[in-house]
């Protein structure tokens, strides 16, 4: 059972236009979410993070959105670069320290130059 | 400050042998994760060890263990290896136990690769 779903394997984008990454999930107990960047051969790096308490958290070029209704997050990069490509995961944990990170499938983002 | 470091980075073992990956985390850093990434499962997670105890646990079987030494380093061991369990094996490191607003630091992990 995967609580942490994204369900684009892939995106391509121009350079210069946006990015937007989709991530979803099934637990309401998740309230705290964060995005993770991985290049070839590297580990994860931690991108953004939001908390359930907030609807929209940015950090530059990178906007994460929340919309706890529809159990639905987006990571928005504007404008995106082709230093941006990579595989991005996100990740839902529980305050109450019961849920460990739980990381989607990940999604290769490919910025055309 | 140096990061998270993981040995060995390749790693090509048979069905049925053990294999011990090793994770050095960040300096002043007493919380160790592991995870599985696999094609089209993402980062799963396998277990927490934070002074030296288990603090939580993935769905994966007994044949996944670690531990954690007093100088924090953590090492995490299969046994009776079998194909489905090549993957990269990722180990991150945090302040303290995991949990909201406590960020987690990855290694570059270890490929394991079961023939």
């Amino acid at each position: 059972d995967q609580q942490v779903k994204q369900n684009s394997p892939s995106l391509s984008v121009q350079e210069g236009r946006i990015s937007i990454l989709n991530c979803d999930y099934t637990n309401s107990m998740f309230d705290y979410f964060l995005w993770y960047k991985k290049y070839p051969a590297e580990g994860p790096t931690f991108l953004i993070s939001i908390s359930s308490i907030k609807d929209k958290n940015e950090d530059g070029r990178f906007t994460v959105f929340l919309n706890k209704s529809a159990k639905h997050l987006s990571l928005h990069i504007v404008p995106s670069q082709p230093g941006d490509s990579a595989v991005y995961f996100c990740a839902a944990s529980g305050s109450s320290g019961t849920y460990k990170y739980i990381f989607g499938t990940g999604t290769r983002l490919k910025v055309l130059a | 400050k140096a990061g998270v470091t993981q040995t060995p980075r390749y790693l090509i073992k048979t069905r049925g042998q053990q294999v011990t990956l090793s994770c050095s985390p960040i300096s002043g850093h007493r919380s160790v994760s592991w995870y599985q990434q696999t094609p089209g499962q993402g980062l799963q997670f396998l277990f927490e060890y934070f002074s030296e105890t288990q603090r939580n646990k993935g769905n994966f079987p007994g044949r996944f263990s670690g531990r954690q030494f007093s100088n924090s380093r953590s090492e995490m061991n299969v046994s009776t290896l079998e194909l489905g369990d090549s993957a990269l094996y990722l180990c991150a490191s945090s302040l303290t136990v995991s949990g909201v607003l406590n960020e987690q630091f990855f290694g570059p992990g270890t490929r394991l690769t079961v023939l």
